[in-house]
């Protein structure tokens, strides 16, 4: 079956550390995307890429980087320039066409916990 | 500031009553999402709609582009239904394919 895979599901970070999380997909799809998750607010956008070896910035990009060096892999490192790491770290995938109205496909997400 | 809102934010209901959530977004677009997010954080994507009504089951997705406002509906509600739905536009002068999220509402239906 065809779908996205982050993990870890759950990491914790001491404070000062970079973490990367992992997003995979099987669905030949082009574009990926990380958002972030916090209580009471909705997903917020840290970076995509619609082509390999393409990204660009979404809405909250500082503190985090991403690479897109193959077309299933969009990896996600948060920082230690990220002063407040702590949320619920989603991965997402779609086709690109018709205009780029696709559906996007989500991961189960990564939890993340600064000890 | 272009917005997504969404109403109501939380929603209590009995198993078998018919449920509508509500979409209101600021400016012009060129698709709305419907999102439904499980308690363990895994979200699927339920409809994709521009214009008119869309049917799935127990679901039914409808989009009035004039008042920029979309409803969620379902029928025959089910404890299983529990689950935050989100609300996500794709603004017409966005290039690529990004979206906006609504907070979400979160729906409980009691057996």
């Amino acid at each position: 079956d065809g779908g996205i895979t982050q993990s870890p599901k759950y990491l914790f970070r001491k404070e000062g550390q970079n973490v990367t999380l992992s997003c995979e997909q099987n669905l030949n799809h082009d574009a990926m995307y990380w958002y972030r998750q916090d209580p009471g607010q909705g997903l917020r956008l840290i970076y995509y890429s619609q082509i390999v070896n393409d990204f660009q910035k979404g809405d909250i990009a500082e503190g985090y980087s991403v690479s897109r060096e193959k077309k299933e892999s969009f990896p996600l490192t948060v920082t230690s320039a990220q002063k407040n790491p702590t949320a619920f770290y989603l991965c997402a995938s779609s086709k690109v066409g018709q205009g780029y109205n696709q559906p996007q496909h989500f991961g189960d997400g990564t939890r993340l916990s600064i000890l | 500031k272009n917005e997504v809102e969404q109403s109501p934010q939380n929603l209590t209901a009995q198993e078998g009553e018919f449920i509508t959530i509500n979409c209101s977004y600021s400016v012009g677009i060129s698709a709305l999402h419907w999102l439904q997010q499980h308690p363990g954080g895994g979200i699927v994507s339920l409809f994709m709609l521009s214009s008119g009504k869309k049917k799935h089951g127990r679901l039914i997705a409808t989009i009035n582009i004039q008042e920029k406002h979309s409803s969620l509906h379902i029928t025959a509600s089910h404890p299983r239904d529990s689950a935050v739905y989100i609300c996500a536009v794709r603004w017409v002068e966005t290039s690529g394919s990004r979206l906006t999220f609504g907070e979400g509402t979160q729906l409980t239906v009691n057996p």
